[in-house]
This record gives C-alpha cells, sequence and structure tokens, in this order.
C-alpha cells in the first residue's frame, strides 16, 4: 500500500512555462485535496475534490487548474507558473471524512 | 477561510504544558490535528467529531466546543519528540482548511 504519491519532489520553472503535479492515491478515497505551503501561512487551499468527476476552489484557486477523471488521480496544473507561484506543494486524500493522508510534498521554484 | 490558531509559536523547556487554540468563523463537521516536523509532510494526531468530545494521543489531547467553533490542543509534560508545527484543520461540506499553524520548539 503505497497510501498518497506525489511526483516530483523537487521543480525548477522558468516563468510562463507550464507544468503538472501528479498526486495519486491507492485507498480508494473520495476526497483529494492540494495545497500550497508558504513560511508563516500555513497550509492554503487551492483546489479539491470530492469524487471523480467533480473538483471545487479553494481559497488561493487563481494560477491552478485540476481535473479528477478517475477516483485515484488529481493531478494539479499550472497555467503559466509565475515567481508568486514559488512554494511547498501537499496533495492529500481523505476516506470517510476522517484523517487526511499527505504526499511528500513538491518543492516548486519559479525563476 | 482559513481557521485562526493561536498562539503563532511556544518555547518550552521539558515536561512543561501548553495549549494551542484554533477557532473558525462557520460551522463546523470537525476539527483536525496535525503535526509537521521540518522538511515533512504533516503527520494526523487526532480529529474531533462531536460538540464537547475530548481525545487523547499519548500526553496530545484535545478538545471541541462545537457551539462556539473553537478547539484547544493539549500538550502535556512535553517531550523532545513534540518539537514541530501543529495544525489544525477544519472541516465543513467536506472542505478542510488548515490554520497558519504554531511552531513549538521544546528544549531540554
Amino acid at each position: 500500500n503505497a497510501g498518497v504519491t506525489q511526483t516530483p519532489k523537487f521543480q525548477v520553472l522558468k516563468t510562463g512555462q507550464s507544468m503538472t503535479l501528479q498526486c495519486a492515491q491507492d485507498m480508494n478515497h473520495e476526497y483529494m485535496s492540494w495545497y500550497r505551503q508558504d513560511p508563516g501561512m500555513g497550509l492554503r487551499l487551492i483546489h479539491y475534490s470530492v469524487g471523480a468527476g467533480i473538483t471545487d476552489q479553494g481559497e488561493v484557486p487563481n494560477g491552478y487548474n485540476v481535473s479528477r477523471s478517475t477516483t485515484e488521480d488529481f493531478p494539479l496544473r499550472l497555467l503559466s507558473a509565475a515567481p508568486s507561484q514559488t512554494s511547498v506543494y501537499f496533495c492529500a486524500s481523505i476516506g470517510g471524512r476522517t484523517e487526511a493522508f499527505f504526499g511528500q510534498g513538491t518543492r516548486l521554484t519559479v525563476v | 477561510q482559513q481557521p485562526v490558531q493561536s498562539p503563532q509559536a511556544v518555547i518550552l523547556r521539558e515536561g512543561e504544558d501548553a495549549v494551542i487554540n484554533c477557532s473558525s468563523s462557520k460551522a463546523l463537521y470537525s476539527v483536525h490535528w496535525y503535526r509537521q516536523k521540518h522538511g515533512e509532510a504533516p503527520v494526523f494526531l487526532m480529529i474531533l467529531l462531536k460538540g464537547g468530545e475530548q481525545k487523547g494521543h499519548d500526553k496530545i489531547s484535545a478538545s471541541f466546543n462545537e457551539k462556539k467553533q473553537q478547539s484547544s490542543l493539549y500538550l502535556t509534560a512535553s517531550q523532545l519528540s513534540y518539537s514541530g508545527t501543529y495544525f489544525c484543520g477544519t472541516e465543513n461540506d467536506y472542505k478542510l482548511s488548515f490554520g497558519a499553524g504554531t511552531t513549538v520548539t521544546v528544549r531540554a
């Protein structure tokens, strides 16, 4: 049982480039979400999904896109990277409104 | 909207106690508590589902006042391993939002 697998661990992008952060879970959880973590601001919710085909915006959705075509996968797309998107990103998976399992995180730097 | 956590930071000596507070402006289904060590992902401590419920994890316990939409985390007889950043998470309509975190430093 791998839990939540998040890739890549590190990424450097140039301003204006696009990329996709991958997140996959093997626990058959309905609820998945993406957070960004910046110093002093905690974990801020970007987008979340309550099941395949259903997504919704969190607190800081601008500049990010998500889709949920399967229960297992919830990729996060940066459409046109900006330096303000430099952050650590975490994917989380929750089953039955219980504890959240986090991926290992992606440290993204936009130059 | 993110829940509000206080204090932002606390420094303890081994064996001392501390309380971390979390409040929300919205009605809550549940409150979660997590601890994060530097460079790692947050790790689940406990979840509280009912008003007035208290749960415990080793010498770490928490309470949830559903009516006031507040929760508190109690660190009792702190150990060096308790150092880290603690986050409360509030869940409403399947939306799990986290506070800004409380950094706890336990010194020998």
